[in-house]
């Protein structure tokens, strides 16, 4: 099976634009989650959809925004970037059907940069 | 915010020697998950492990949980210079749910 694929993976982008970055999880996943990775905060939790509903939510602003589409690709948003949000945003997929015990498979990330 | 922290931040061993790393955690969890990460790119699943397991191993990595400890260690023995990179402990499954929250890693060095 082909793995979790994000595009694109490099991004510059300058204060006030807007972003949409992309995830395909691994065929027959329906749970996509997203995560932010910064050298200051770690690795954190922005969202979880599966099946085209969000289902968790982490401790972003409301900039942060996401969708997931009926074949479980997933998209966020982040709106008027601050020079903050410059981190690798990294997707995962799992069938999500498990109650919380199943392996989370990672795509590559996308590094955003903002100036 | 972190759930977990991890012991310790840095760890540089010899080629061929055994590398131990200890996870940290502050509430009840599910599973405990380990993950490496090579240069800042994505993560890569290493093992799982239940709540109600006590220990896992997958090739040359075992890994223990105590859960009245609220502690996890990964130990990867005889060491390759391809081991070099970032180990992540994540807890999820918290109400059910995908969330996983993550340590502050663990970055080790093997010396050829």
């Amino acid at each position: 099976k082909a793995g979790v694929t994000q595009t694109p993976r490099y991004l510059i982008k300058t204060r006030g634009q807007q972003v949409t970055l992309s995830c395909s999880p691994i065929s027959g996943h329906r749970s996509v989650s997203w995560y932010q990775q910064t050298p200051g905060q770690g690795l954190q939790f922005l969202f979880e959809y599966f099946s085209e509903t969000q289902r968790n939510k982490g401790n972003f602003p409301g900039r942060f925004s996401g969708r997931q589409f009926s074949n479980s690709r997933s998209e966020m948003n982040v709106s008027t970037l601050e020079l903050g949000d410059s981190a690798l945003y990294l997707c995962a997929s799992s069938y999500g059907t498990s109650g919380g015990v199943e392996t989370q498979y990672f795509g590559p990330g996308t590094r955003l940069l903002v100036l | 915010s972190q759930q977990g922290e991890e012991d310790p931040q840095a760890l540089s061993i010899q080629e061929g020697e055994n590398a131990t790393m200890n996870c940290s955690y502050k509430t009840s969890i599910n599973n405990l998950q380990w993950y490496r990460q090579n240069s800042g790119r994505g993560l890569v699943h290493l093992i799982l492990i239940r709540s109600n397991e006590r220990e896992k191993h997958s090739g040359r990595l075992r890994v223990t949980l105590d859960t009245s400890k609220k502690s996890s260690s990964l130990l990867i023995t005889a060491s390759r210079a391809a081991d070099t990179a970032s180990y992540f402990c994540a807890t999820g499954g918290l109400r059910g749910n995908e969330k996983l929250t993550f340590g502050t890693g663990t970055r080790l060095t093997i010396i050829p």
